[in-house]
């Protein structure tokens, strides 16, 4: 049982935009810790994607942004293309002193 | 540019102890950074096991803090994961990551390398 909810799965077509949640508690999310995203693609290690709730490194493409409120966050990914079909992490910190995982979300391109 | 490397046995008996290296290269373990281990088991999420500091300092999963011992050896520009008395629950890829920031982002992470444990 992961800390960090997701939903298992979430799917769209070819250029459509879709949203990953991401739903913690006060003690983590809520407590104002930031939310970071990875993108896991098959049998390769996680790749961060954002960073700092809404901040994206060199090379990631502006087609994902994420987001921030309450004790939620959410991923966004539009304009979707093939490569995109992978697994995606959200990430923060608790309180009780560990970082904190989602279970992870399947994005399958349909 | 940084790069990670992992490295170790493949295969642990029950009631063993894990032991991995993870080799940085490309930069110094001695940076204001912090150095993390996480695990997945097949087909399933991820889990933080901990993290180090070039001084020594250390952070332990509560869940796992009986069972775990992180060490760095500046000289050689790696640090090390002790895992004691494995169980097949213990069966993960295994990665070591660049700790980033205050808020704990992880980039970038190593290839991850499989350990089984199993008899």
């Amino acid at each position: 049982q992961s800390v960090l909810t997701q939903p298992p799965s979430v799917s769209g077509a070819p250029g459509q935009r879709v949203t990953i949640s991401c739903t913690g508690s006060s003690s983590n999310i809520g407590a104002g810790y930031d939310v970071h995203w990875y993108q896991q693609l098959p049998g390769t290690a996680p790749k961060l994607l954002i960073y700092g709730n809404s901040n994206r490194p060199s090379g990631v493409p502006d087609r994902f942004s994420g987001s921030k409120s309450g004790t939620s966050a959410s991923l966004a990914i539009t304009g979707l293309q093939a490569e995109d079909e992978a697994d995606y992490y959200c990430q923060s910190y608790d309180s009780s002193l560990t970082v904190v995982f989602g279970g992870g979300t399947k994005l399958t391109v349909l | 540019q940084v790069q990670l490397q992992e490295s170790g046995p493949g295969l642990v008996k029950p009631s063993g102890t894990l032991s991995l290296t993870c080799a940085v290269s490309g930069g110094s373990i001695s940076s204001s950074n912090w150095w993390s281990w996480i695990r997945q088991p097949p087909g399933k999420g991820l889990e933080w096991i901990g993290e180090i500091y070039h001084s020594g300092s250390t952070n332990y999963n509560p869940s796992l803090k009986s069972r775990v011992t992180i060490s760095v050896d500046k000289s050689k520009n790696q640090f090390s994961l002790k895992l004691s008395s494995v169980t097949a629950a213990d069966t993960a890829v295994y990665y070591c990551a660049k700790d980033c920031g205050i808020t704990h982002w992880f980039d970038p992470w190593g290839q991850g390398t499989l350990v089984t444990v199993s008899s």
